[in-house]
């Protein structure tokens, strides 16, 4: 069963709190990405990856870290210095110049 | 900057009329425009996407319609129906660069029965 895989789908924080959001593909896509979604603002990038050990900030880095160390992996951490972190969390996948797809995102809470 | 402008933010229309949503861009490296739909509480799905050397692509009641002078583009729906209702969002990116997708705001469509 093709695809790509977000967990938790529900994550609470607290205040200064550390957390890592997991994104899973099987789809052998060279390409990931992080996306924040918030109300009315549509979807922003935090953070992309074309091959592994390798990661470019998005428009929204402040914040948050990736790593890549598997094709198949790109975990999410958003730090405590990220001041509103309160969002939905999308991880996608695609070949490099080809389709995205995306996962079932994670929803974050601070509380 | 907001790099693709969408409009309407919501949109409501009677079951069988016809929704239209318009984007437009202005970094001309854009080369490729896919269309999203997004139901509540899940991912974003590919819906239908276009790249420039053509100026419409269908697919069933989905019709992409580009004008790459005016650099705007629009997604048609035929026929609309209840289960039609979502959130869409255009987007575009450079297949051959970065590869990454700039999106628009998002148009809430609600389709009435």
């Amino acid at each position: 069963d093709g695809g790509i895989t977000q967990s938790p789908k529900y994550l609470f924080r607290k205040e200064g709190q550390n957390v890592t959001l997991s994104c899973e593909q099987n789809l052998n896509h060279d390409a990931m990405y992080w996306y924040r979604q918030d109300p009315g603002q549509g979807l922003r990038l935090i953070y992309y990856s074309q091959i592994v050990n390798d990661f470019q900030k998005g428009d929204i880095a402040e914040g948050y870290s990736v790593s890549r160390e598997k094709k198949e992996s790109f975990p999410l951490t958003v730090t405590s210095a990220q001041k509103n972190p309160t969002a939905f969390y999308l991880c996608a996948s695609s070949p490099l110049g080809g389709e995205a797809f995306f996962g079932q995102g994670t929803r974050l809470t601070v509380v | 900057q907001q790099q693709v402008k969408q409009s309407p933010q919501s949109l409501i229309v009677q079951k069988g009329g016809i929704s239209i949503i318009n984007c437009a861009y202005e970094n001309t490296a854009f080369d490729y425009f896919p269309w999203y739909q997004q139901f509540p509480g899940k991912g974003p799905a590919l819906l239908i996407a276009i790249r420039p050397d053509v100026s419409e692509k269908k697919e069933g009641r989905f019709t992409i319609s580009f004008n790459k002078s005016a650099k705007q583009f629009s997604l048609h729906i035929m026929d609309s129906q209840p289960g039609d209702s979502a959130t869409y969002f255009c987007a575009a990116s450079r297949i051959r660069g970065a590869n990454n997708l700039f999106f628009g705001t998002g148009t809430r469509l609600t389709v009435i029965p």
